[in-house]
């Protein structure tokens, strides 16, 4: 595998349930991202490790919202307590310090809560 | 504060038409500008950046510091170009993205 992948790529839920969605890296980058995408709009960061650190968090990212990278290499987001505007994309993206700040996409969590 | 703008959600041309995807910023510092592509069910993918100052798949954008623009153009669109384009500002490793133009290039 050459590209990042996140799993699940469809999650329906109900309002109050809590989430969790995986992030894998392309294997060599130490820096991995998370953003929120609404329909219409570009990608929102959320959040960025270097490699197990978490280094920037955005204020979009309220308490509900938890990410993880324990190992340096995959991350988790997780939501707790899912609201309806929680109800978006979530793109996951992963660069290596050294490429002129290139980052590679995965595909997307699409999230819809009921 | 930091912001993208890019002021069409929509483009429409015909093929072999000149074509320019508007991107203005405001920034304090110096900016490091980006512009990604989302083509019909593929992922987000970067297409060029600023400090490069290259042409790929004929796209060209220059970055004016006076306009704090960074407009995106093509002297001669084609079919394949049909696609989101979203421009993106750098801070420190905080990307902010405009909210995309959805380009259709028609026969």
């Amino acid at each position: 595998d050459t590209g990042v992948s996140q799993d699940p790529r469809h999650k329906i839920t109900k309002r109050g349930q809590n989430v969790t969605f995986r992030c894998d890296p392309i294997s060599e980058h130490n820096r991995l991202y998370w953003y929120r995408q609404t329909l219409g709009q570009g990608p929102e960061f959320l959040t960025y490790f270097q490699n197990e650190a978490q280094l920037e968090k955005s204020r979009l990212l309220s308490d509900r919202f938890s990410a993880e990278r324990p190992k340096g290499s995959f991350s988790t987001l997780e939501i707790q307590r899912t609201e309806q505007g929680d109800s978006a994309m979530y793109l996951c993206a992963s660069s290596f310090s050294g490429s002129r700040n290139e980052q590679f996409f995965g595909p997307g969590t699409r999230l819809t809560v009921l | 504060a930091q912001r993208v703008t890019q002021p069409e959600k929509l483009l429409s041309v015909f093929k072999g038409a000149p074509v320019e995807l508007k991107c203005n910023y405001s920034y304090s510092g110096s900016p490091e500008l980006f512009w990604y592509v989302q083509y019909s069910r593929q992922r987000l993918q970067l297409l060029l950046r600023h400090i490069s100052r290259e042409s790929i798949k004929g796209f060209t954008a220059d970055l004016n510091k006076g306009e704090t623009s960074f407009h995106l153009k093509k002297p001669f669109a084609q079919e394949e170009d049909s696609a989101t384009y979203y421009c993106a500002l750098l801070n420190n490793n905080d990307m902010r993205f405009g909210a995309g133009t959805r380009l259709t290039v028609k026969p």
